[in-house]
């Protein structure tokens, strides 16, 4: 079945510590993304990729980075320096080519802190 | 800059009792809009794009319509397996344009 993974599903971080969540998907898509979701908030854009080795910054990218090495793969670190890191997390794809064409969400990463 | 605005935050209806969400938009040339529906604890799930005012699409209990300023999302006879959060979202015209999300409806349907 196509679609995208994201793992692991729940994740906790001590203070001071770096996390990576993964993103994988096997759709063929061109482009990746990262959101945060907070409880009564709207999905807010973290990081993008519309092509392999590179991206660009969403609206909250302090404290965030990515890398793109491979057209599956979409890692997001969130480093010590995002202060308020609890949070839901979740990756999308979409065809880049064809605008209009909706992005498709995986299970998402629930961030918490020790 | 682009903004969108679900109401009402929070629905509760019976089983079979019809209503509808509402998602206003402001944006500088509408490439598309979209509804997606999410349930606890996953992601949201794709449910309608829509393009241009006046368009409609349906999807069992579902329809979605769109005018210049807001679309509406109509629940015909909801079945509580329809609870969920809906959320809206907007393209934009200009560029490559990412997506801005409304905050979402929570809809909750009683039996």
């Amino acid at each position: 079945d196509g679609g995208i993974t994201q793992s692991p599903k729940y994740l906790f971080r001590k203070e001071g510590q770096n996390v990576t969540l993964s993103c994988e998907q096997n759709l063929n898509h061109d482009a990746m993304y990262w959101y945060r979701q907070d409880p009564g908030q709207g999905l807010r854009l973290i990081y993008y990729s519309q092509i392999v080795n590179d991206f660009q910054k969403g609206d909250i990218a302090e404290g965030y980075s990515v890398s793109r090495e491979k057209k599956e793969s979409f890692p997001l670190t969130v480093t010590s320096a995002q202060k308020n890191p609890t949070a839901f997390y979740l990756c999308a794809s979409s065809i880049e080519k064809a605008w209009n064409q909706p992005q498709h969400f995986g299970d998402g990463t629930r961030l918490s802190i020790l | 800059e682009d903004q969108v605005t679900q109401s009402p935050e929070a629905l509760r209806l019976q089983e079979g009792e019809s209503s509808s969400l509402n998602c206003s938009y402001t944006v500088s040339g509408l490439r598309g809009l979209f509804w997606y529906r999410q349930d606890p604890g996953k992601g949201p799930e794709f449910l309608f794009t829509l393009y241009s005012a006046g368009e409609e699409k349906e999807k069992e209990r579902l329809k979605a319509t769109l005018t210049k300023k807001e679309s509406f999302l109509h629940i015909t006879a909801p079945k509580p397996e329809d609870s969920a959060t809906y959320l809206c979202a907007v393209q934009a015209k200009r560029g490559y344009s990412t997506l801005t999300f409304g905050k979402g409806t929570m809809l909750l349907v009683s039996p």
